[in-house]
């Protein structure tokens, strides 16, 4: 069963943010929750993660609701190259690999 | 942060036939993973695969389609063996590395059964 619910997909003119959210709201109190991203044709790549405090690091920025039910990954100031499959994954942080993803959202960015 | 090379990047194979994809890491690491991604799809995680042990398999998986080889703690290999056009998909492997629990990705084999 799919732990994560995203919307399929998004646009976003460049320059600006893009929130993107994702509903958890059955994680468990030791379950983190990850961003990825998969740009057409690369393989995915690490974003940013999160167990329950606001994080930010140089590429986005992550909101977890205070129940933890949700979170809303930030790109300050998207980008063209911004434009990939994003996907929210919530998981164990020592239970070592499986990576359980969903469909995620479609981030188109447009000039 | 990991550095992971796949090869073949891309490869047409006919019906029957059997290709190995090889991983390579550029540090040593505890554990690698296999994905499929189906066209279109998101990823399916095949396999775990640890150095000295036997690969684990996920659900829907299993040795004989899909044999795993990890020799050392820098390199791994994914067979796909008598392959049918349901088995075209892009084959990823990735590691788990650093303190952060964050997984890198190689850039993928592309196979096409025909």
């Amino acid at each position: 069963d799919a732990k994560t619910t995203q919307p399929p997909s998004m646009d976003c003119a460049e320059g600006r943010a893009a929130n993107l959210p994702c509903n958890h709201s059955t994680i468990s109190g030791n379950e983190y929750v990850y961003w990825y991203r998969q740009i057409h044709s690369q393989g995915p790549q690490y974003i940013i993660h999160g167990l329950k405090n606001n994080e930010t690091n140089e590429m986005a920025s992550l909101i977890i609701t205070e129940d933890r039910k949700s979170s809303t990954l930030i790109l300050p100031h998207a980008t063209l190259r911004d434009t990939a499959v994003y996907y929210c994954i919530v998981r164990v942080a020592d239970s070592w690999g499986k990576l359980q993803f969903g469909a995620g959202t479609q981030v188109v960015v447009t000039p | 942060s990991a550095v992971i090379s796949q090869k073949p990047s891309r490869d047409i194979c006919q019906r029957g036939t059997s290709l190995t994809i090889q991983c390579q890491v550029d540090s040593q690491v505890t554990m690698m993973f296999w994905y499929r991604q189906q066209p279109g799809q998101s990823l399916t995680l095949i396999a775990t695969a640890n150095q000295g042990s036997e690969a684990t398999y996920e659900s829907g998986f299993v040795i004989d389609k899909f044999p795993i080889s990890r020799p050392n703690l820098t390199f791994s290999t994914l067979t796909v063996s008598n392959m049918s056009p349901e088995d075209s998909s892009i084959y990823l492997c990735s590691v788990e590395s650093g303190y952060k629990g964050e997984q890198y990705f190689g850039p993928g084999t592309r196979l096409t059964v025909t």
